[in-house]
C-alpha cells in the first residue's frame, strides 16, 4: 500500500524567501507518480508539479521545483520567491500503476507568507 | 474550457434525506474518483471508476453510492445521510496514464445536522 507523509502541519515564509515543503512516501509499486497540489482559502485543488519515478531530472514549473531523491523516498516542493497569494494548503500525493486511478494524499501543510 | 464541475457547492441537509452530488467532466477522461477531505486526514477515495458502468470502492465508500451511465458524469448519492459524512467532497477525473494529473471539481461543502 502507499502512503504519503507530511510532516509539517503549519509553516510561515517570509514574503520573496523561498521555501521547501517536506513529503516522503512509501510505495511498492516499481513505478509511481508524484504530485502536488494547492488548495487556497476558496477551497479548490490546483495541480502545481508532477514527478515521475523515472524521470531523470527534478520537475520545474516556474518558480515550484521538486526535490526528488528516490532512495530517500522524498519529493519535497520548493517554492522560490514566495508571494502572499502562495498562502495556501499544500498536498502531496502519489499515484501508482494500479488501474484505479488513485491518489493517496498526504494529510497537508499549511503555509502562510508574511508581508 | 476543459473542467470539472460539481454541484452543489454548498449543501446543508437533515439526517436519513437521500442526497446527489453531481460531478460532469468535458475532457473525455477514462478515470473518475470521488474524495472526501477531512481536517488532519488529507483526501481519502471514496469510489472510482475506470470507465462507463465500471465502478468500485475506495478507501471510504461505506454510506455512499455511484454511478456512471456516461463517462463524463460520475454522481455521488448518499441515500441516507449522518453527520459523520460532513466533508468536503471533491470530484476528479484523469486519463488512464500514470503520469496525467487530476483535475478536480470545485468541492461541495456539505453538512449534515
Amino acid at each position: 500500500a502507499q502512503k504519503i507523509t507530511q510532516t509539517q502541519p503549519g509553516m510561515f515564509v517570509q514574503e520573496k524567501e523561498a521555501v521547501t515543503l517536506d513529503c516522503t512516501y512509501d510505495t511498492s509499486d516499481p513505478s509511481y507518480g508524484l504530485f502536488w497540489y494547492k488548495q487556497p482559502s476558496s477551497g479548490e485543488m490546483i495541480f502545481l508539479i508532477y514527478q515521475g519515478s523515472y524521470d531523470q531530472q527534478n520537475a520545474t514549473e516556474g518558480r515550484y521545483s521538486l526535490n526528488f531523491q528516490k532512495a530517500r523516498k522524498s519529493a519535497n516542493l520548493v517554492i522560490s520567491a514566495s508571494q502572499l497569494g502562495d498562502s495556501a494548503m499544500y498536498f502531496c500525493a502519489s499515484r501508482g500503476n494500479s488501474n484505479t486511478g488513485k491518489l493517496i494524499f498526504g494529510q497537508g501543510t499549511t503555509l502562510q507568507v508574511k508581508p | 474550457e476543459a473542467q470539472v464541475t460539481q454541484n452543489p457547492r454548498y449543501l446543508i441537509t437533515v439526517t436519513g434525506k437521500k442526497l446527489t452530488v453531481t460531478c460532469s467532466q468535458n475532457m473525455n477522461h477514462e478515470y473518475m474518483s470521488w474524495y472526501r477531505q477531512d481536517p488532519g486526514l488529507g483526501l481519502r477515495q471514496i469510489y472510482y471508476s475506470m470507465n462507463v458502468e465500471v465502478t468500485d470502492k475506495g478507501d471510504v465508500p461505506e454510506g455512499y453510492k455511484v454511478s456512471r451511465k456516461e463517462k463524463r458524469n460520475f454522481p455521488l448519492i448518499l441515500e441516507s445521510p449522518s453527520p459523520n459524512q460532513t466533508s468536503l467532497y471533491f470530484c476528479a477525473s484523469s486519463f488512464r496514464e500514470m503520469n496525467t494529473e487530476a483535475f478536480f471539481g470545485q468541492g461541495t461543502r456539505l453538512t449534515v445536522v
